[in-house]
């Protein structure tokens, strides 16, 4: 099984500013098969970013993902009050797929 | 457009049973990936399981397998998760989630079960 470790566990930010999110895993994700979802509480997660850097359809470009191999990022290059919510990474290189156990990025 | 809804939680004792249902809308279950997805009150996301294209094939994560089975109904264009021998740990927010590949991309709202006696 891949573990996923996300780090930080929480970020603490102001609208504006850059938030660098990381996802490291166990062992490689063949192909980058690695995922970013957006969660708001209440809502079901929303897809961010498939196969480690392509957005989905109506994610705003200032969503970007990066990494290859056992390492990858998510940044949110200036954060919109919508923003502020929890983040995870998803791998659907091998099953089990696993997820990460989430960073919350939250209003300094 | 795509929509999920899903139906069948409610409270369930331990060792109990429990059939959730997925309907979807705006596309056919023929030929697409459907996942269900897990989460505990406060807590993360846990993937439960994925059935294949030709609806037979599928995965399910180690801590529910010999117990959760996933079938779908064409007619009704809706997929079921079984879930037999529930434990207290089993108990969650599920989601059911149309799969581009193995990527979930459109969810459902989610049902909560609750196993407790």
């Amino acid at each position: 099984e891949i573990v996923l470790t996300q780090s930080p566990g929480t970020l603490s930010l102001s609208p504006g500013e850059r938030a660098t999110l990381s996802c490291r895993a166990s062992q490689t994700v063949t192909n980058d098969y690695l995922s970013w979802y957006q969660q708001k509480p209440g809502q079901a997660p929303r897809l961010l970013i498939h196969a480690a850097s392509n957005r989905a359809t109506g994610i705003p470009d200032r969503f970007s993902g990066s990494g290859s191999g056992t390492d990858f990022t998510l940044t949110i290059s200036r954060l919109e009050p919508e923003d502020f919510a929890v983040y995870y990474c998803h791998q659907t290189a091998h099953p089990p797929l696993t997820f990460g156990g989430g960073a919350r990025v939250e209003m300094k | 457009q795509v929509q999920l809804v899903e139906s069948g939680g409610g409270v369930v004792q331990p060792g109990g049973s429990l059939r959730l249902s997925c309907e979807a809308s705006g596309f056919s279950l023929n030929n697409n990936f459907m996942l269900w997805v897990r989460q505990t009150p406060g807590k993360g996301l846990e993937w439960v399981g994925v059935l294949q294209t030709n609806g037979i094939d599928q995965f399910v994560a180690d801590s529910v397998r010999g117990r959760f089975t996933i079938s779908r109904d064409l007619s009704k264009n809706t997929v079921h998760l079984e879930m037999n021998s529930l434990r207290p740990e089993d108990t969650a927010v599920y989601y059911c989630a149309k799969g581009a590949g193995w990527v979930a991309l459109y969810w459902g709202q989610g049902t909560l079960v609750s196993v407790s006696s």
